[in-house]
């Protein structure tokens, strides 16, 4: 099966500065999605953002982007102009043609005001 | 606006009982996904489902079951639970292909 690792249990950023969290996966397939999700404290899964393995360009929603560089199989988040809210667990997460989904252990990120 | 509905927030049970965990998404998505959620270990597959009555282990199937009868609802069962599985279990539900999976608001598990 496919591995995700997440590196970074714990990262810490002041507010408004720029932070980037690390994903990197394990895969023979070449089309494939990976994804960030964020757990605040209610514990509701949310979708950060996506990328297709076949898109060369990095993916960007408002502050948030990634880096994906597909033959280092690495997907890293950056965040720009960190604020509370974006406090919680992130998980990188990978899904393949066999349709299942797998996840990392999770970074907990702390924002300092 | 889509929705994964999971039967409890909270719950308590007793080693040796029977428990089922019951999930429902009103999106039409052929997959239907639990994981077990620990901390330092992340969102663990434990069953998946592509169609009705159709199912695949995940990397910890051990001491769990899943049911698929309607496409909507996806079961996960603990034939006689134990505190080891005292847990955070998630289900989520996608479309065929590599879309996004919709998350349920998670169900807090304690085996006492």
């Amino acid at each position: 099966a496919q591995t995700v690792t997440q590196s970074q249990p714990e990262m810490s950023v002041q507010e408004a500065e720029t932070v980037t969290l690390s994903c990197t996966y394990d895969t023979s397939e070449s089309d494939y999605y990976l994804f960030w999700y964020k757990q605040p404290p209610s514990r509701q899964m949310i979708l950060v953002i996506r990328q297709e393995a076949y898109k060369q360009q990095n993916a960007t929603e408002n502050r948030f982007s990634v880096n994906f560089q597909k033959a280092a199989k690495s997907f890293s988040l950056k965040i720009s102009d960190s604020q509370l809210g974006d406090a919680a667990m992130y998980f990188c997460a990978y899904r393949s043609s066999v349709n299942d989904m797998r996840f990392g252990a999770g970074t907990r990120l702390t924002v300092k005001p | 606006d889509v929705k994964v509905t999971q039967s409890s927030r909270y719950l308590v049970k007793r080693t040796g009982e029977k428990v089922f965990l019951e999930c429902v998404q009103d999106m039409d998505h052929e997959n239907m996904f639990w994981y077990r959620q620990d901390p330092g270990l992340g969102l663990r597959l434990i069953y998946f489902s592509y169609d009705v009555k159709m199912k695949e282990k995940g990397d910890i199937p051990e001491g769990y079951s899943v049911s698929r009868e309607k496409k909507e609802r996806f079961s996960l069962i603990l034939e006689s639970a134990s505190t080891n599985q005292t847990s955070m279990y998630l289900c989520a539900s996608a479309d065929r292909g590599r879309t996004e999976a919709f998350f349920g608001q998670g169900t807090r598990l304690t085996v006492v």
